[in-house]
């Protein structure tokens, strides 16, 4: 089945550092991939959409500036937190829609802790 | 816009108990409807899916059903073990757009 493999599983870093979260779709096309942020103890939220050669697309309250994204290939995502603060901390994660439309597959997510 | 409501949780059970997880959702159209589940310090999962009205989602003793006319996709498992401790997230995605996802329900099953 499709798989996509997200980048590192965790990572801690120093406040003030930059940190890149990769998301890789390895035998399917991802024409669009969402990203997503969990909160401890709390629901999936979606943070922003990327289709593939395009700016992604933020929802309601995600600084662009501070997460950028980029969607450059068919088979890779990145998001890089920058300028990390503590209140950044949460769990990261990808979803990756298929060529046609239809499937959509999770990453493992990525676990970010800012000290 | 779209949203999901489920049962929060934290839910305890014993070991063989039945379990349900209430999931409601409102949506204009009709939307495909998901159950995600999400072990201790790991992504999701996908449990089970339905896609139109009628269809029933089944995976690894978990069963929903989608039902267009009272807008649930209830999850339900005749025997619970210890291992089905987990979050479960109820899920919806309309005309390919992203997912919303429920609060989660968090299940924990005592031996």
């Amino acid at each position: 089945g499709a798989v996509v493999s997200q980048h590192p599983s965790w990572v801690i870093c120093k406040s003030g550092t930059s940190v890149k979260i990769e998301c890789r779709s390895l035998d399917f096309q991802a024409t669009t991939m969402f990203w997503y942020r969990q909160f401890p103890k709390q629901s999936l939220m979606l943070m922003a959409t990327s289709n593939e050669g395009s700016k992604a697309t933020y929802e309601q309250g995600v600084e662009k500036d501070k997460f950028l994204i980029n969607h450059a290939s068919l088979t890779l995502s990145t998001l890089t937190v920058t300028s990390a603060h503590p209140e950044d901390s949460s769990f990261y994660i990808c979803s990756a829609r298929d060529r046609g439309g239809s499937g959509y597959t999770f990453g493992s997510g990525t676990r970010l802790t800012v000290v | 816009g779209n949203s999901v409501t489920q049962m929060e949780g934290p839910v305890t059970l014993s070991e063989e108990a039945f379990l349900t997880i209430n999931c409601t959702y409102t949506a204009t159209g009709y939307p495909s409807l998901f159950w995600y589940v999400q072990y201790p310090g790991e992504g999701l999962q996908l449990l089970l899916k339905a896609t139109k009205a009628d269809d029933k989602g089944s995976n690894k003793g978990f069963e929903a059903t989608y039902r267009k006319e009272t807008t649930s996709f209830h999850l339900e498992k005749g025997s619970v073990q210890v291992s089905d401790s987990a979050v479960y997230f109820c899920a919806l995605t309309h005309l390919g757009q992203n997912f919303v996802f429920g609060p989660g329900t968090r299940l924990s099953v005592l031996p």
